[in-house]
């Protein structure tokens, strides 16, 4: 069965400040990863996917996550962080179906 | 590419009647497409998986008589709650996937709030 563990349930990190998001994830083969944004009543964004190859991959709006075979981890890093970026992140990992995590809340302090 | 609408963006129902969701892929043909219900401050719980030109297949507790997913097309699926009650009331997001995108990336419609007074 595919699952995926978001440990923390909301951030608060100043603005300018690097940010972190962890992701653990248990996937019976080679997972697909993803990261999501959402903003308040909207829908998903796709931040980034990491399917093969390089282990450290580049996303939209500054964001970048590294997969760690070996910690089962595929964590979200943003190194300053925007008032914009305040929103609700998922991790997900899948194929035909998707399976997310429960979910971090990021806010962001003058 | 690969945009994803949702129709109505709100709606409001009186409990017991039914109401119509539409899922839109805007420039690719999706071959699957998939529904969503997010309660408040929740993650994504998927409901159910339709493939264009075949039943839906629904996901473990979703009862399918009252939700009722049609795939008519490889641009359009509707979600239909039939007999709302209060506790129906939710956001439902649909994503949409297709050999025209890259495998096994979704993408996701900007959700519908359904309230059911």
């Amino acid at each position: 069965a595919q699952s995926v563990t978001q440990p923390d349930i909301h951030i608060t990190v100043s603005e300018g400040a690097s940010l972190e998001l962890r992701c653990n994830y248990s996937y019976g083969a080679t997972p697909y990863l993803f990261w999501y944004v959402q903003s308040p009543g909207q829908g998903l964004q796709l931040l980034l996917k990491y399917f093969s190859g390089d282990t450290l991959v580049q996303g939209i709006k500054g964001f970048e996550a590294e997969f760690k075979r070996s910690q089962s981890s595929f964590n979200l890093r943003k190194p300053s962080v925007h008032w914009s970026d305040a929103a609700e992140y998922f991790c997900a990992v899948g194929a035909n179906k998707l399976s997310f995590g429960a979910g971090t809340t990021v806010t962001v302090r003058a | 590419g690969a945009v994803v609408s949702q129709h109505p963006s709100r709606v409001i129902c009186k409990s017991g009647t039914s109401v119509k969701i539409e899922c839109r892929s805007l420039d690719f043909q999706a071959t699957t497409m998939f529904w969503y219900r997010q309660f408040p401050k929740q993650s994504l719980m998927l409901m159910a998986t339709s493939n264009e030109g075949s039943k839906a297949t629904y996901e473990q507790g979703v009862e399918k008589d009252k939700f009722l997913i049609n795939h008519a097309s490889l641009t359009l699926s509707t979600l239909t709650v039939t007999s709302a009650h209060p506790e129906d009331s939710s956001f439902y997001i649909c994503s949409a996937s297709g050999h025209s995108t890259i495998s096994y990336e979704q993408y996701f419609g900007p959700g519908t709030r359904l309230t059911v007074t």
